[in-house]
């Protein structure tokens, strides 16, 4: 079975500041592994996602992710943090197997706070 | 291209009452999925939908649930009767193909769904 375990329900960090959102993972495959963002009153946004590629991967607006295996981990970092980027983080994993219906699993969610 | 649409945007309604939610994917997405997050959990899969069938609907709560697809097109999921843990947010998305390892799954805006 597959999950996904975000660290940190709340991060907050400083215009300009580098942000740092936390994401382990357990699955019994070679993950396919998303992050999502979700601002205000609107929907889901894929913002990058890694799929046995490039273990960085980058993504919109300045986001990149790493895959470490050894760790399974899936972290979310920007250097630079803006005002635009406060909103809720997901961190994904595509449930595989013998079905592999492109169904996710989500984490619980980090709402990044950024403070000018 | 309109992306994922999904009405109404918000409903309140009293318990035992039944209330419809509609999902327009994108066009030419076969597969459909929903998805729920109740208050202060995760996204959860719901089910999935190829074209008209119902690939997968394990994530369905119970049998007050009923999700339909009708000719492959825009999906509806009726709660009926409501109850008060049925409360959340209600995400349908949309994908070309099933699997997410090459394409993208589209989420809607969501629905709230609150029941008093």
């Amino acid at each position: 079975a597959q999950s996904v375990t975000q660290l940190d329900s709340h991060v907050s960090v400083s215009e300009g500041t580098p942000v740092l959102l936390r994401c382990n993972y357990s699955s019994s495959y070679s993950p396919s592994l998303f992050w999502y963002v979700q601002h205000p009153n609107k929907g889901l946004q894929l913002l990058l996602k890694y799929t046995s590629a490039a273990t960085l991967v980058k993504g919109i607006n300045g986001f990149e992710a790493e895959f470490k295996k050894s760790e399974t981990s899936f972290h979310l970092t920007k250097p630079s943090a803006h005002m635009s980027d406060a909103a809720e983080y997901f961190c994904v994993v595509s449930a595989h197997g013998s079905s592999n219906t492109g169904k996710l699993i989500f984490g619980q969610g980090t709402t990044l706070q950024v403070k000018p | 291209e309109a992306g994922v649409t999904q009405f109404p945007s918000h409903s309140v309604i009293e318990k035992g009452q039944t209330v419809t939610l509609r999902c327009d994917p994108i066009s030419g997405h076969d597969n459909l999925y929903w998805y729920r997050r109740v208050m202060g959990k995760e996204i959860k899969f719901l089910l999935h939908f190829v074209k008209e069938s119902k690939q997968d609907e394990s994530g369905m709560p119970n049998n007050r649930f009923l999700a339909e697809r009708t000719g492959g097109t825009y999906s509806t999921l009726k709660v009926q009767p409501a109850e008060l843990e049925d409360s959340g947010v209600y995400f349908c998305a949309s994908s070309q193909t099933r699997t997410v390892m090459n394409t993208e799954a589209f989420f809607g805006q969501g629905t709230r769904l609150t029941v008093v």
